[in-house]
């Protein structure tokens, strides 16, 4: 069975640009999360998606966005990137409650 | 009150050691305690979880060790390796569909 898969896996973009995230989820998942990890803050939670819908939501500015596709698959959006964005965003799916699978994640950079 | 307070940041054991992080929390509806084992590189992966109903649960070397009435559960390595040697987050969530929230983790250093 193949793992959750992340791409771009690396991505350098400048200050004020946009960019999207996608994660596809082992097939069969239907819930989808986001995370943001940075050295010293861990990981933190951005949104949780399942069969389309935002169930939960972590404390980020409206820049980041998310959605899922009828297929399970999941993109993030940020918006007017700031040099506080960088990090590595993990994306996580997960049959039922409890198990969270990741993948290696996007490392953006913003310079 | 979704906070896990994760302890130490970093630690270092010698090859054959105990390896021990600590975590507590706060919100009382946490009823899922998952540690995760992230690689340089990878993402996290599951190592152990345990439910409050239990007092420990153990894995071959790892061991879940959970104290509901101090609202604290802690990881500990027993025979500590250099393949041990990774970054460890504890976890809890309100079980359900409900947002997994992590601690700031420990980066473990195994030397031999």
């Amino acid at each position: 069975k193949a793992g959750v898969t992340q791409t771009p896996r690396y991505l350098i973009k400048t200050r004020g640009q946009q960019v999207t995230l996608s994660c596809s989820p082992i097939s069969g998942h239907r819930s989808v999360s986001w995370y943001q990890q940075t050295p010293g803050q861990g990981l933190q939670f951005l949104f949780e998606y399942f069969s389309e819908t935002q169930r939960n939501k972590g404390n980020f500015p409206g820049r980041f966005s998310g959605r899922q596709f009828s297929n399970s698959r999941s993109e993030m959006n940020v918006s007017t990137l700031e040099l506080g964005d960088s990090a590595l965003y993990l994306c996580a799916s997960s049959f039922l409650t409890g198990e969270l699978f990741f993948g290696e994640g996007s490392r953006l950079t913003v310079l | 009150q979704q906070q896990v307070k994760q302890s130490p940041q970093s630690l270092i054991v010698q090859k054959g050691g105990i390896s021990i992080i600590n975590c507590a929390y706060e919100n009382t509806a946490f009823d899922y305690f998952p540690w995760y084992q992230q690689f340089p590189g990878k993402g996290p992966a599951l190592l152990i979880a345990i439910r409050p109903d239990v007092s420990e649960k153990k894995e071959g070397r790892f061991t879940i060790s959970f104290n509901k009435s101090a609202k604290q559960f802690s990881l500990h390595i027993m025979d500590s390796q250099p393949g041990d040697s990774a970054t460890y987050f504890c976890a809890a969530s309100p079980g359900g569909y409900q947002k997994v929230t992590f601690g700031t983790g420990t980066k473990l250093q195994v030397i031999p």
